[in-house]
């Protein structure tokens, strides 16, 4: 089955400055990416998503990259605020639009500092 | 605006009780998904199921079961709790059958197994 790693655990950004986090895949099969953001006490809720068809794509300071060949996709937050303080989870699967499950990374407790 | 609710925000329970998680979605959502989350062990999945009484299991399904008899309710049954299985439970729903992948989390079941 699919296995996801996900780094760092842990990171800590000063307020403004950019952070970004990392995953790995491995079944080359996976072909649809999502990201969640869960902050603390509330349920994960997807922020950004990219399928296999697609290198990058942008939501305001968000963004994604995909590289399959290394079977490796990284989360971009530019100019991060303290809201952005949260538990990022990446995920992946063999997406046939809607019908297969998702992979979960083991999180990144992301803390924006003042 | 999707709505996936879980019977309990905090249950406490005795080594070998029988234990009833419920999840309900207004959504009219094909997919339905229990996870268990642990610290540093991400979102893992234990069952899911695409369609009404059929389910299938995902990575840690030793020691649960499932039962979905209405397409909105998706219960997730401990036959005999062990302390082992104190965790956060997540339940999530998706569209499923053609539409997006996007899964919407309930706001998580916090057990204890004493």
């Amino acid at each position: 089955g699919e296995n996801v790693e996900q780094h760092p655990s842990t990171l800590s950004v000063q307020e403004g400055d950019s952070a970004v986090i990392k995953c790995t895949y491995s079944d080359s099969a996976s072909n649809y990416f999502p990201w969640y953001k869960q902050e603390l006490g509330k349920r994960p809720q997807l922020i950004i998503d990219i399928r296999s068809n697609v290198g990058e794509k942008k939501d305001q300071r968000i963004a994604v990259t995909l590289n399959k060949t290394a079977k490796h996709f990284s989360l971009h937050i530019t100019e991060t605020q303290p809201e952005d303080s949260a538990v990022y989870f990446c995920a992946a699967s063999r997406s046939n639009f809607g019908n297969e499950k998702l992979t979960f990374g083991t999180g990144t407790r992301l803390t924006i500092i003042p | 605006d999707v709505k996936v609710t879980q019977s309990s925000r905090y249950l406490v329970k005795r080594t070998g009780e029988k234990v009833f998680l419920e999840c309900v979605q207004d959504m009219d959502h094909e997919n339905m998904f229990w996870y268990r989350q642990d610290p540093g062990l991400g979102l893992r999945l234990i069952y899911f199921s695409y369609d009404v009484k059929m389910k299938e299991k995902g990575d840690i399904p030793e020691g649960y079961s499932v039962s979905r008899e209405k397409k909105e309710r998706f219960s997730l049954i401990l036959e005999s709790a062990s302390t082992n299985q104190t965790s956060m439970y997540l339940c999530a729903s998706s569209s499923g059958g053609g539409g997006t992948d996007t899964q919407y989390f309930g706001p998580g079941t916090r057990l204890t197994v004493l």
